[in-house]
């Protein structure tokens, strides 16, 4: 069965400090794997997809970047964090007709 | 681009009460639309998948349905109990890579 792994699980970060969140699926081959962030107040808005290794696509003009390095590895990075940054990324996965979600990451920057 | 909502932000019922949760989107031209469960602090939890060539699914207490022509779906819990007291979410998908487009959520809390 398919599994898809978060870390770390929770974070916080001073303003300025880089950012790494790295995301792992397992039990499945060539996966789309996308990025979501949660933000107070806000609904769940999509941040990156990738259709395969070295193809990302952004859908939000912001201060992150993701990456995948491997077929079922998806990072998502900063340089520099910003105060709107904080929020809840939710990884997810789709080998079809529906997505699935991992146990996503509570970012805190202070 | 799709925009999805959901009305009422927020519901408080008594144990025991049938009740139903609204989505609506904006565009009709959608692949699947999908239910969330989402608890505090907790990623998301799959509770029901409708394709677009579908009206309704059906998964023990719940019931979603979709009418694609007027844009709308809903969530309907039959036997409230305080454990379905979370976040629930409906999301579109128009069938590409391109991911899933939510709605902003209802709160919902079961009174025991």
């Amino acid at each position: 069965s398919q599994t898809i792994h978060q870390w770390p699980a929770t974070l916080v970060q001073p303003v300025g400090s880089p950012l790494s969140l790295e995301c792992t699926v397992e039990g499945t081959s060539n996966p789309n794997l996308y990025w979501y962030r949660q933000a107070a107040g806000r609904g769940l808005q999509l941040l990156f997809y990738s259709v395969g290794i070295g193809q990302i696509s952004s859908e939000v003009p912001q201060n992150l970047s993701a990456s995948r390095p491997q077929d079922r590895q998806f990072i998502l990075s900063s340089k520099k964090l910003l105060l709107s940054d904080s929020g809840f990324y939710l990884c997810a996965w789709s080998g079809g007709n529906r997505e699935y979600f991992g146990p996503g990451t509570r970012l805190l920057v202070l | 681009k799709q925009e999805v909502t959901q009305i009422p932000a927020a519901l408080s019922v008594p144990e025991g009460e049938n009740l139903v949760l609204n989505c609506s989107f904006t565009d009709s031209a959608i692949y699947n639309l999908q239910w969330f469960r989402q608890d505090p602090g907790k990623g998301l939890t799959s509770l029901l998948l409708i394709q677009s060539s579908q009206r309704e699914q059906t998964s023990g207490r719940l019931n979603a349905s979709l009418d694609k022509s007027s844009g709308r779906s809903t969530l309907y819990i039959a036997a409230s109990q305080p454990g379905d007291s979370a976040t629930y979410l409906c999301a579109a998908s128009g069938g590409g890579a391109d991911g899933l487009t939510f709605g902003k959520g209802t709160h919902l809390i079961i009174q025991p």
